[in-house]
């Protein structure tokens, strides 16, 4: 089905483990973002991507890494997870016309113990 | 700096009555606006945007946005609220005039509770 996916929905790890949330999409958006969502915070920008191969920090990617080497695919890696990081994630992508429409995923819960 | 608020954190109205949830912002050029709905465990749902033109912005399941360039405004409106129109609801702005840079500046929400 088109649009867009993230997985997994929910997870728990542990403390310094490496954990990767994946998110895809089928409409060759060229943009792509990374937010969490806490209480009390809104939206924040982790992370986002302009193209493949092309991406820059957004409000709070200190221990957050991405990459992008296909159009469709923006994982998040949380390299050593702390509690802070206990979190909504959701990936959303942009139309490239000057709309700028952002498209969200349904989010993954990930919680850091 | 360009930010946006949402002063209310929580909006409460009787089913059937208007509702209105409320959006002002600031950016130092010209604004695309955007009000998106949450739904409980769920991701974020576009419902409508202001670009250009027309001042009233008709958008999804019967929700419309006036745009008022002097007041910064960019207010959320129903005539009629329903028991299922209850959720999360977050203004965003983007800056046209800030490059090629798509990034949107969102509120921080509004809690709209619909009693039946």
């Amino acid at each position: 089905d088109a649009g867009i996916t993230q997985s997994p929905r929910y997870k728990i790890t542990e403390t310094g483990r490496q954990v990767t949330l994946m998110c895809h999409q089928t409409w060759s958006h060229s943009y792509m973002f990374w937010y969490r969502q806490d209480l009390g915070h809104g939206l924040r920008l982790i992370y986002y991507s302009a193209a493949a191969d092309i991406t820059d920090k957004g409000e709070v990617p200190d221990g957050y890494v991405v990459s992008r080497s296909k159009t469709e695919n923006f994982p998040l890696t949380l390299e050593s997870a702390t509690r802070s990081q206990t979190s909504v994630y959701f990936c959303a992508s942009s139309e490239t016309t000057r709309a700028d429409t952002q498209y969200f995923g349904p989010g993954t819960r990930l919680t850091v113990l | 700096a360009q930010s946006v608020a949402q002063p209310e954190d929580q909006v409460n109205v009787a089913e059937g009555n208007p509702l209105t949830v409320k959006c002002t912002y600031s950016v130092s050029g010209n604004p695309y606006l955007f009000w998106y709905v949450q739904y409980p465990n769920r991701g974020l749902q576009f419902l409508l945007k202001y670009i250009t033109g027309d001042n009233l912005v008709k958008g999804s399941y019967g929700f419309e946005a006036e745009f008022n360039k002097s007041q910064t405004s960019f207010h959320l409106k129903k005539p009629s609220a329903l028991v299922s129109d209850s959720a999360l609801y977050f203004c965003a702005v983007r800056d046209i005039e800030d490059g090629n840079n798509r990034k949107l500046i969102w509120g921080l929400g509004t809690s709209l509770a619909v009693n039946p």
